[in-house]
C-alpha cells in the first residue's frame, strides 16, 4: 500500500495563478483533511472530507476550494494564489470510529507564491 | 478552540536522558492523540489514549493523561539522535478533526 500520497511535492506559483494540489489514498479511509502548516507552526485545518461527494469548511477555508468526486481522492483548490499561501500543505486521512482514531498523513507539498 | 498546547516549545538533551514534553487543553474530551514530525515531512502518529485511561506505553514512550486537569504529558525514555523533531498532541474535534498546537521542538544530541 502507497498510504497517502500527495502531487506535486513541490510548486511555486506568480500571485493570481491557480492550481490544484492532489491527495490520494489506498486505505479506503472515510474521511481525508487538509492542513496547511507555516514555519514554526502547527498544522491548521483548511477542509476536510467526510465522504465522497462531501466537504466542509475548517479552521482556515479563505482561499481554497476542494472537491471529493472519488472515495480515494482529495483535491485542493487555489483559484487565485496569494503570497500569503505560501506553506507546506499535508494531506490526511482517517475511517470513523467513536473515541477517535489516528490520521495518516502525506509527506506534504511546499508551495512558494511569487 | 480546542487545540492543544505543549510546553515547552523547545526542549535540548543529550542521549540516554529522558525527555517530558506536557500537553493542555481547553475543554471535554474522549481521547487525545500525539504525533511526530521530522523535519519537512509529514505527521507520523505515536499513540492515542482514550479519556477512561489513565497511562499508555508504547515502546520507549509513556503517555499519562489527567482528565481533571486537561493535561497530558508525553515520555520518551532513553532518548536517541534520531528521536529529534517536533512532537504535537492532537485533542480532537468532530469527525475526527484533530486540533493540533505549534507543537514542541526536540533537539536530542550525541
Amino acid at each position: 500500500n502507497a498510504g497517502v500520497t500527495q502531487t506535486p511535492k513541490f510548486r511555486v506559483l506568480k500571485t493570481g495563478q491557480s492550481m490544484t494540489l492532489l491527495c490520494a489514498q489506498d486505505m479506503n479511509h472515510e474521511y481525508m483533511y487538509w492542513y496547511r502548516q507555516d514555519p514554526g507552526m502547527g498544522l491548521r485545518l483548511i477542509h476536510y472530507s467526510v465522504g465522497e461527494g462531501t466537504t466542509a469548511k475548517g479552521e482556515v477555508p479563505d482561499g481554497y476550494n476542494v472537491s471529493r468526486l472519488k472515495k480515494q481522492n482529495f483535491l485542493l483548490g487555489l483559484e487565485s494564489a496569494a503570497p500569503s499561501q505560501t506553506s507546506v500543505y499535508f494531506c490526511a486521512s482517517s475511517y470513523p470510529r467513536t473515541g477517535g482514531t489516528e490520521q495518516y498523513f502525506g509527506p506534504g507539498t511546499r508551495l512558494t507564491v511569487t | 478552540s480546542q487545540q492543544g498546547e505543549e510546553d515547552p516549545q523547545a526542549l535540548s538533551i543529550q542521549e540516554g536522558e529522558n525527555a517530558t514534553m506536557n500537553c493542555s487543553y481547553k475543554t471535554s474530551i474522549n481521547n487525545l492523540q500525539w504525533y511526530r514530525q521530522n523535519s519537512g515531512r509529514g505527521l507520523v502518529h505515536l499513540i492515542l489514549i482514550r479519556s477512561n485511561e489513565r497511562e499508555k506505553h508504547s515502546g520507549r514512550l509513556r503517555v499519562t493523561l489527567d482528565t481533571s486537569k486537561k493535561s497530558s504529558s508525553l515520555l520518551i525514555t532513553a532518548s536517541r539522535a534520531a528521536d529529534t523533531a517536533s512532537y504535537f498532541c492532537a485533542p480532537p474535534g468532530g469527525y475526527n478533526k484533530l486540533i493540533f498546537g505549534a507543537g514542541t521542538r526536540l533537539a536530542v544530541h550525541p
